[in-house]
């Protein structure tokens, strides 16, 4: 089974309609992602969190909510999708002790899922 | 902020060709530098880091070295193969090491 699992791969969808993306991690890391890719855009962070009572917004969070139901499980939600929310999302992974946050840089490094390729008709 | 430049694709590259793919980055106090790679159907992986001005680091043939002079981390590969055709990312994370900062990618095509 791979490490980062989501779900589902693949979806169509019309406006307006709601949608949940889930991930599921067997790492055991602490911190999880939710990232979007565009084409020329590369990967944009939608939200983070680094433990089930904490979430932090990303840079491109506008439109969507999340809920960390536990230290594994992470899911997006798209409450009334639009068109321009088609784009393939990726559910990521790290471990908190791979940064060091006390002097010196520290190295993040992240696990990622295959992707969910979400289109909004 | 903080932001990640990489040359525009494609790069299209006959078998055993040299492959450089630029990268320079804009960003405050001493972040990580990665390159990840892509391929097609698949999410991102690791292919090497390095988290200090002078690291080299190196994975399956590529390499890359922290350039803090020119703000640079340049993925370099002496002899290129079909299955290193993918999109490859350069992406940074800051001091705090909890975000992560990806350029827009560069889709290499390798001929055989």
């Amino acid at each position: 089974d791979a490490d980062v699992t989501q779900t589902p791969r693949n979806r169509i969808t019309k406006t307006g309609k709601r949608i949940m993306l889930e991930c599921s991690q067997t790492k055991g890391h602490d911190r999880m992602y939710w990232y979007r890719q565009d084409p020329g855009l590369g990967l944009r962070l939608i939200y983070y969190s680094f433990d089930v009572k904490d979430i932090n917004k990303g840079e491109i969070s506008d439109g969507y909510s999340v809920s960390r139901q536990a230290q594994a499980k992470f899911s997006l939600s798209l409450e009334s999708a639009i068109p321009n929310q088609t784009a393939l999302y990726f559910c990521a992974t790290s471990d908190s002790a791979g940064g060091s946050l006390a002097g010196g840089p520290g190295a993040n490094v992240l696990t990622f899922g295959a992707g969910s390729r979400l289109t909004v008709l | 902020g903080d932001s990640v430049t990489q040359m525009e694709g494609p790069v299209t590259l006959s078998e055993e060709a040299f492959l450089t793919i630029n990268c320079t980055y804009t960003a405050t106090g001493y972040p990580s530098l990665f390159w990840y790679v892509q391929y097609p159907g698949e999410g991102l992986q690791l292919l090497l880091k390095a988290t200090k001005a002078d690291d080299k680091g190196s994975n399956k043939g590529f390499e890359a070295t922290y350039r803090k002079e020119t703000t640079s981390f340049h993925l370099e590969k002496g002899s290129v193969q079909v299955s290193d055709s993918a999109v490859y990312f350069c992406a940074l994370s800051n001091t705090g090491g909890f975000k992560t900062i990806f350029g827009a990618g560069t889709r290499l095509f390798v001929k055989a």
